[in-house]
């Protein structure tokens, strides 16, 4: 079972913003369905930020959005802080099966 | 708030097989809108969906693993577990367990801490 396809790093400075892009598996051209998002911090449990593509549970900071298009689904992290500096992960469900991302490194510089 | 607590050994030999529980507090494990499921992470790799179990006790499971994967439930004790047989070291991983929404599948909204499993002899 392959991997969505994520950038292994992204960086950008305090303020800025940034996306992270996932793109289906090997193979597969479709774009990913019911995408959620998490934010791994070292030595940590993944946390939930976005669910179902553009959904912020409560307590999530609006800085955090997601996004589709027809090539892939993308978090967007809006006013970057030093906090942010985490990795990320995308999910998406087919089926019966779920598939994780290969995970993005975001580095605030 | 509801609290996921993963147990068991922390050691596993090779060949032998590695059984987790998850124990869930503050929240029942017989809720219709949630799967309960087993997700795990290699030293300073990604993260990986090995199954998840619905208190009915149906299971689905990675076609990649699922061989060797075993779910089980136990509702009057509000715990659920994992069995993976025929380890070798590729399987030494931090496993979390964490519940999972039926309605948007993706959607993984509590995670225990986490147990860092080592298959060694």
């Amino acid at each position: 079972q392959s991997a969505l396809t994520q950038p292994a790093s992204v960086s950008g400075s305090p303020g800025q913003s940034i996306t992270v892009s996932c793109s289906g598996a090997d193979g597969d051209a479709s774009v990913p369905l019911y995408v959620s998002w998490y934010q791994q911090h070292p030595g940590k449990a993944p946390k939930l930020l976005i669910y179902d593509v553009t959904k912020r549970p409560s307590g999530v900071s609006n800085r955090f959005s997601g996004s589709k298009s027809v090539y892939a689904a993308s978090l967007t992290i809006a006013g970057l802080q030093a906090e942010d500096e985490a990795d990320y992960y995308c999910v998406s469900h087919k089926g019966t099966t779920t598939l994780f991302g290969t995970g993005t490194a975001v580095t605030v510089l | 708030q509801l609290q996921l607590q993963e147990s068991g050994p922390g050691l596993v030999k090779p060949s032998e097989t590695l059984s987790l529980t998850c124990s869930v507090s503050e929240g029942s494990i017989k809720n219709v809108s949630y799967y309960w499921s087993w997700i795990r992470q290699p030293p300073g790799k990604g993260l990986e969906w090995l199954g998840s179990i619905y208190y009915s006790g149906s299971a689905h499971y990675n076609p990649s693993l699922k061989s060797r994967v075993t779910l089980s439930i136990d509702t009057s004790k509000n715990q659920f577990s994992l069995r993976l047989n025929s380890v070798t070291a590729s399987d030494t991983s931090t496993y979390y367990c964490a519940r999972r929404s039926v309605m948007f599948p993706a959607m993984f909204d509590s995670w225990g801490h986490g147990t860092l499993v080592i298959v060694s002899s």
